[in-house]
């Protein structure tokens, strides 16, 4: 089973700041199968992420991911207020078995 | 637009059972396959179940396997987990999620539904 490790687990910002989560797999990952997710408190998880890199349906370009093998990243170029939230990594592979990162929250500093 | 409206939660006691269903609408509910995430209090998501579009194929998380079921009615849009046995640590809210497209992504999620097992 791959494990996916996120950090770190909290992340202290400001608007207007850069964020960027790092996603580790303990195994490598095929990059079309990696994708991650926001969630606010009190609501679901949201798809930002498909294909280690590409924005789902009305993402904002200040979301993007990069990475390949074992080691993944979300980058937000600029925080709005509306980004501090919790983010989870997630993959799958043929087992079938899909599974997701512990998560990193982004809080306002 | 995509609809998932989960339903079915509640309290259990241990060693009980309990049916979710899931009403989907806005898109063709037999093209698609879906999955049930959980996610338990204050912990992250964890994955539970996978049904194909169609019915032919389902894959459950070692978590659940042999006390829960997934199954699917296309002729009502409805999803459905079957949860038999149920133990202290099943209690969570539980998720019903389409695929994004025919790919292994959590493209759209329900509200949720919060089962706990608790004596």
């Amino acid at each position: 089973e791959i494990v996916l490790t996120q950090s770190p687990g909290t992340l202290s910002l400001s608007p207007g700041e850069r964020a960027t989560l790092s996603c580790r797999a303990s195994q490598s990952v095929s990059s079309s199968y990696l994708a991650w997710y926001q969630q606010k408190p009190g609501q679901a998880p949201r798809l930002l992420i498909y294909g280690a890199s590409s924005r789902a349906t009305g993402i904002p370009d200040r979301f993007s991911g990069s990475g390949s093998g074992t080691d993944f990243t979300l980058t937000i170029s600029r925080l709005e207020p509306e980004d501090f939230a919790v983010y989870y990594c997630q993959q799958y592979d043929n087992s079938p078995l899909w599974t997701f990162g512990q998560g990193t929250k982004v809080e306002i500093k | 637009q995509v609809q998932l409206v989960e339903s079915g939660g509640g309290v259990v006691q241990p060693g009980g059972s309990l049916r979710l269903s899931c009403a989907a609408s806005g898109f063709t509910f037999s093209s698609y396959g879906m999955h049930w995430v959980r996610q338990a209090p204050g912990k992250g998501l964890e994955w539970v179940a996978f049904i194909r579009y169609d019915g032919s194929n389902r894959y459950y998380a070692d978590s659940v396997r042999g006390r829960f079921t997934i199954s699917r009615d296309n002729s009502k849009n409805t999803l459905y987990l079957q949860m038999n046995s149920l133990r202290t640590e099943d209690t969570a809210v539980y998720y019903c999620t389409r695929v994004l497209y025919g790919d292994p992504f959590f493209g759209y999620w329900g509200q949720g539904t919060l089962v706990t097992v608790s004596s």
